[in-house]
């Protein structure tokens, strides 16, 4: 069964700090990790993550794949309050059997961002 | 960008009856859809994979005959929650995937329903 585990489950910093959220995962026929931005509803797309040690950033934001040691990591640099949010790390697999691919979430970190 | 449509967005329904949500992707044609489940404080959970033209994929443990889904088109799947219990209560999330989608795989998620079963 295709596992994806999230630390910390939460987090709670100041404004101006920098967080290091991580993701590790035993997956069968692994294709992509992706992180998503959940506040109250839909996830947002943030990065998709496919070679080893390729940092993918987005302003504030970077993220890399360690695919030797199944892991990954999401940076957040001078976090805003604007940044709480659920973060979520999902894996996407080829199914072994049904055809086609399917993303397995993690539980979730929990950030929180105070002034 | 791709856009998923889902509605309603929240619901309230009596015990015994059935309610049916929408996944509509606005601007793609979509293949391949997926229905989420989430519980408070925890992560989205895989319940089927909606296929268009045939007949959905459940995961393990999620009853066919309870969560019903159909996918008639390349813009629609519909999930419909039949004899709805209290705790069949959550957060139900719909996604589609563009096969265009090169950035991001193409993974478009709705904005959700919240169901109250009362």
């Amino acid at each position: 069964e295709d596992k994806v585990v999230q630390s910390p489950l939460s987090l709670v910093v100041h404004e101006g700090d920098t967080v290091t959220l991580n993701c590790s995962y035993e997956v069968t026929n692994f294709r992509s990790l992706l992180w998503y931005k959940q506040e109250k509803k839909a996830p947002t797309f943030l990065f998709m993550l496919t070679s080893s040690g390729i940092e993918k950033k987005s302003g504030r934001l970077s993220s890399i794949l360690d695919k030797k040691e199944l892991f990954s990591i999401l940076n957040i640099t001078a976090t805003q309050t604007g940044d709480s949010a659920i973060y979520l790390c999902a894996v996407e697999a080829v199914r072994i059997t049904g055809g086609g691919n399917k993303l397995t979430f993690g539980t979730g970190t929990q950030l929180k961002v105070e002034l | 960008g791709a856009v998923v449509s889902q509605h309603p967005s929240w619901v309230i329904c009596k015990s015994g009856t059935s309610v049916k949500i929408e996944c509509r992707s606005l601007d793609f044609q979509a293949t391949t859809m997926f229905w989420y489940r989430q519980f408070p404080k925890q992560s989205l959970m895989l319940m089927a994979t909606s296929n268009e033209g045939s007949k959905a994929t459940y995961e393990q443990g999620v009853e066919k005959d309870k969560f019903l889904i159909n996918h008639a088109s390349l813009t629609l799947s519909t999930l419909t929650v039949t004899s709805a219990h209290p705790e069949d209560s959550s957060f139900y999330i719909c996604s589609a995937r563009d096969l265009w989608g090169f950035d991001d795989n193409g993974y478009t998620f709705g904005s959700g329903t919240r169901l109250t079963v009362v």
